[in-house]
Formats: C-alpha cells, sequence, structure tokens
C-alpha cells in the first residue's frame, strides 16, 4: 500500500524559534498533500492544501505566514510553524494522494510541544 | 456546524461483540465515505469506504452499512477483539477535502 513518512515524530522547542516537518510520499508521486491538524481526543483538522509547484490554499482561520507550506517536489511537503508558541503544541498530521483527491494516505504525525 | 455527526462518542464492548458506530451527514454532494481507524500516537489508517451507490460493503470483521435516504452510514466489527481498540473516525468527502466526524473512541474488554 501507499506509504506516508512523517518526520520527526516528536518536537520540543522553546517559545519563538521555528519547526519545520516533513511529509514524504515512500512509493507514489503526491500530487496533492494536505496538512491536518489535531488537538487531543478530537477530531482532524485541515489547515492547509498544496499541490506540487503551487502555493498551498489554507483553510479559513489558519495564518499562512505561520504555518508556512512548501510542496517542492512531487515526493516532498513541508510544515514549517514559525515563531513558535505555547499554543501551536499539538499534533500535525499529513497526508498525499496521487490521483482521486478523496483518497489519502496519512503519514504517522509529529507532536509539537512549545516551551 | 457539522456536516458529519458521529456516535457515541466513547464505547465499550466485551470482546467478541459487536461494536457499531453510527454516522450521520447533511450534504448530498458527499461522494466517499471512508471509515479511519487511529491507535494513540500514530496517524489515522484508511479502514474501510464505501461508495453512496453501494449500501453495503463488507471486508473482513469490518462492515459498512449506508442508508442514502437517511443519510446515515454506520460500521460494524463482528467479533471484536482487544487489538481493534482505538479511535475511529467517519468522513465524508467532497471534491478535495475530506470531512471526519469528532471520533468513537472504541474499548474492547479482554
Amino acid at each position: 500500500g501507499a506509504v506516508v513518512s512523517q518526520h520527526p515524530s516528536r518536537v520540543i522547542c522553546k517559545s519563538g524559534t521555528s519547526v519545520k516537518i516533513e511529509c514524504r510520499s515512500l512509493d507514489f508521486q503526491a500530487t496533492t498533500m494536505f496538512w491536518y491538524r489535531q488537538f487531543p481526543k478530537q477530531s482532524l483538522m485541515l489547515m492547509a492544501t498544496s499541490n506540487e509547484g503551487s502555493k498551498a490554499t489554507y483553510e479559513q482561520g489558519v495564518e499562512k505566514d505561520k504555518f508556512l507550506i512548501n510542496h517542492a517536489s512531487l515526493t516532498l511537503s513541508t510544515l514549517t510553524v514559525t515563531s513558535a508558541h505555547p499554543e501551536d503544541s499539538s499534533f500535525y498530521i499529513c497526508s498525499a494522494s496521487s490521483g482521486a483527491k478523496n483518497i489519502q494516505y496519512f503519514g504517522a504525525g509529529t507532536r509539537l510541544s512549545v516551551l | 456546524q457539522q456536516q458529519v455527526k458521529q456516535s457515541p462518542q466513547s464505547l465499550i464492548v466485551q470482546k467478541g461483540g459487536i461494536s457499531i458506530i453510527n454516522c450521520a451527514y447533511e450534504n448530498t454532494a458527499f461522494d466517499y465515505f471512508p471509515w479511519y481507524q487511529q491507535f494513540p500516537g500514530k496517524g489515522p489508517a484508511l479502514l474501510i469506504a464505501i461508495r453512496p451507490d453501494v449500501s453495503e460493503k463488507k471486508e473482513g470483521r469490518f462492515t459498512i452499512s449506508f442508508n442514502k435516504s437517511a443519510k446515515q452510514f454506520s460500521l460494524h466489527i463482528m467479533d471484536s477483539q482487544p487489538g481493534d481498540s482505538a479511535t475511529y473516525f467517519c468522513a465524508a468527502t467532497r471534491d478535495d477535502k475530506i470531512i471526519f466526524g469528532k471520533g468513537t473512541r472504541l474499548h474492547i474488554l479482554p
């Protein structure tokens, strides 16, 4: 099956620093990648959708200057949380699709803790 | 406005029993209904999915029942096992977006 690798699995950083999370499709070309945020015991909330080579589309209420998304190749997308603050602490999950966008393969997630 | 409503929020089932999770949706434009299984600290994994022109789909111990007229669908886990203990999300898709339900935390008693 399609494999999506997400790195790192866990990161702890100081307030004010920036953190980069990588999402890679290992065995398929991902034309579209998605970034989600999940708070404890809650559902996944879509943050943004990115297509290879073009700017990401952000959901309402998501600050694009805060959460920088780059999708430079068909196998890699990155999410950078800039000037992280404790309220940015959350579980971030990426997913990728290769064609039918309603079929998404998810990464294992990244637990971000901002001190 | 919650587009996909899921219940119950949590569920405890004896080993060997049937686990049933229900979902309802409002938007008739949804065209694909997947169920995801998520273990703690992991991303969700696609479990089983159905399209609205089908009333039932079975894969092993997992069955989706779909009622288009009622705009409801459910997941049945037969012969539930402790390893099935996880959070289950129903979802509905439209265009390129997945709309998730709030999740059901399932615990199977050994």
